[in-house]
């Protein structure tokens, strides 16, 4: 069955640096998403993405977030400075309609901001 | 916007016996209710879903009840198995993938 998949795992970095998340979507669908859990609490949208654009987002998905989709395959979400309360799992996601169709999930990067 | 509260944070049960989790939502324009399933170290995946045209779903030992009027539903696993050992998370949108809440999870334990 498709997969959709996340590198890295986990990824650690200090305060202040810029990481990218990568995600690779199943590879008939069209709307792509990011969602963050912090530990031990719920899993909260950040944004969503649709013919090369953002289609919504958050209030969490500040001006400190960006998301790509720099060619056929990958998904990506750049945090530009992190901070301590950016840690969490952060899950991609994507579907293959717009509505009443399941997310499919990746098994997410662990995000670590020391 | 839709709220979802889920209870219980944790349950305990024994192999063989049933477990229920429930949610609440808030918002009366809610018309579709996923169940996910989080083992460790993976993403949550569908497990069974419920739209807000019918009031029960069932999936072998899983099954799902909605009820409108009071803004509730429910998860209900039979027959446990130590597999059924994880966190299950409910949500509610209005069918769209962009407003999709979730609960805060319940972590179910199975012991054999």
């Amino acid at each position: 069955e498709p997969e959709v998949t996340q590198t890295p795992s986990h990824q650690v970095t200090q305060m202040g640096q810029e990481v990218i998340l990568r995600c690779v979507p199943i590879s008939n669908h069209l709307y792509f998403y990011w969602y963050r859990q912090i530990l031990g609490q719920k899993v909260e949208f950040l944004v969503s993405f649709y013919n090369n654009e953002i289609s919504e987002k958050s209030e969490i998905f500040d001006d400190q977030f960006s998301v790509e989709r720099p060619d056929g395959s990958n998904f990506t979400l750049k945090i530009r400075s992190t901070k301590l309360e950016d840690s969490a799992m952060y899950f991609c996601a994507s579907t293959s309609a717009f509505y009443n169709s399941p997310l499919h999930f990746g098994n997410g990067t662990r995000l670590t901001v020391t | 916007g839709e709220n979802v509260e889920q209870h219980p944070s944790t349950l305990s049960v024994q192999e063989g016996d049933s477990a229920v989790i429930k949610c609440t939502y808030s918002d009366s324009a809610s018309n579709y209710f996923p169940w996910y399933k989080q083992e460790l170290g993976k993403g949550p995946q569908l497990i069974i879903d419920i739209r807000s045209n019918v009031g029960e779903k069932k999936d072998q030992r899983i099954a799902v009840t909605l009820n409108k009027t009071a803004k509730h539903f429910s998860l209900h696993i039979t027959e446990t198995q130590p597999e059924d050992s994880a966190v299950y998370f409910c949500a509610a949108s209005q069918g769209n993938n962009n407003d999709m809440r979730f609960g805060a999870g319940t972590r179910l334990t199975v012991k054999p």
